[in-house]
């Protein structure tokens, strides 16, 4: 069974600093692994998602993610973070080629603050 | 494109109740997928429906259950409510469900159970 871990359920940037969200998987098949975002009261929204095209993932709002199978890893990466990126983020990961559908399964989540 | 949709947003109910939650999704999408959101346990997967097909189910008792129309729009019931069913309950809609396929979120129903 597939896994997620996100390490670090608080993060705290400077705006302008660089935002980095870790997450590394665990899956027996090669994943497709995604990043949601949920701001307050609201749903998730999807950021990126890694189908093994390329191991750089660009996404919106200038947030991108490399895959790493070496160290099974997906962090979320953003140059200069903006007060508006404040929110929680999460990494998810489905089966590829599996039978699970519609499943993904989540890592706890991380709560990204961002300063003035 | 209009987005997922999920009717109503906030419920109250009591111990012992039964409740139903609606959710629509993208036009053309043709699975539903639910999952249950609380701070203790975040994210879980209850179940996914496909052409009024179950065709997957995560680890929830049987008071949960879900059910899909063939227009797609897909409703999960929760009976005999508990304290701990209170939660963010979220839907989620794709093209056709596979694990490539990205899925959208609806803004989700806040269920508060007394």
């Amino acid at each position: 069974a597939q896994s997620v871990t996100q390490l670090g359920s608080h993060v705290s940037v400077s705006e302008g600093a660089l935002v980095l969200l870790r997450c590394n998987y665990s899956s027996s098949v090669p994943p497709y692994l995604f990043w949601y975002v949920q701001y307050p009261n609201q749903g998730l929204q999807l950021l990126l998602k890694y189908t093994s095209a390329a191991t750089l993932v660009k996404g919106i709002n200038g947030f991108e993610a490399e895959f790493k199978k070496s160290e099974t890893s997906f962090h979320l990466t953003k140059p200069s973070a903006h007060m508006s990126d404040a929110a929680e983020y999460f990494c998810a990961v489905s089966d590829a080629g599996g039978t699970s559908y519609g499943k993904l399964t989540f890592g706890q989540g991380t709560i990204l603050t961002v300063h003035p | 494109k209009a987005g997922v949709t999920q009717t109503p947003r906030y419920l109250i109910k009591t111990r012992g109740q039964q409740v139903t939650l609606s959710c629509s999704p993208i036009s053309g999408h043709r699975s539903v997928s639910w999952y249950q959101q609380t701070p203790g346990q975040g994210l879980q997967f209850l179940f996914e429906y496909f052409s009024e097909t179950q065709r997957n189910k995560g680890n929830f008792p049987g008071r949960f259950s879900g059910r899909q129309f063939s227009n797609s729009r897909s409703e999960m019931n929760v009976s005999t409510l508990e304290l701990g069913d209170s939660a963010l309950y979220l839907c989620a809609s794709s093209l056709a469900g596979g694990s490539s396929y990205e899925q959208y979120f609806g803004p989700g129903t806040r269920l508060t159970v007394t």
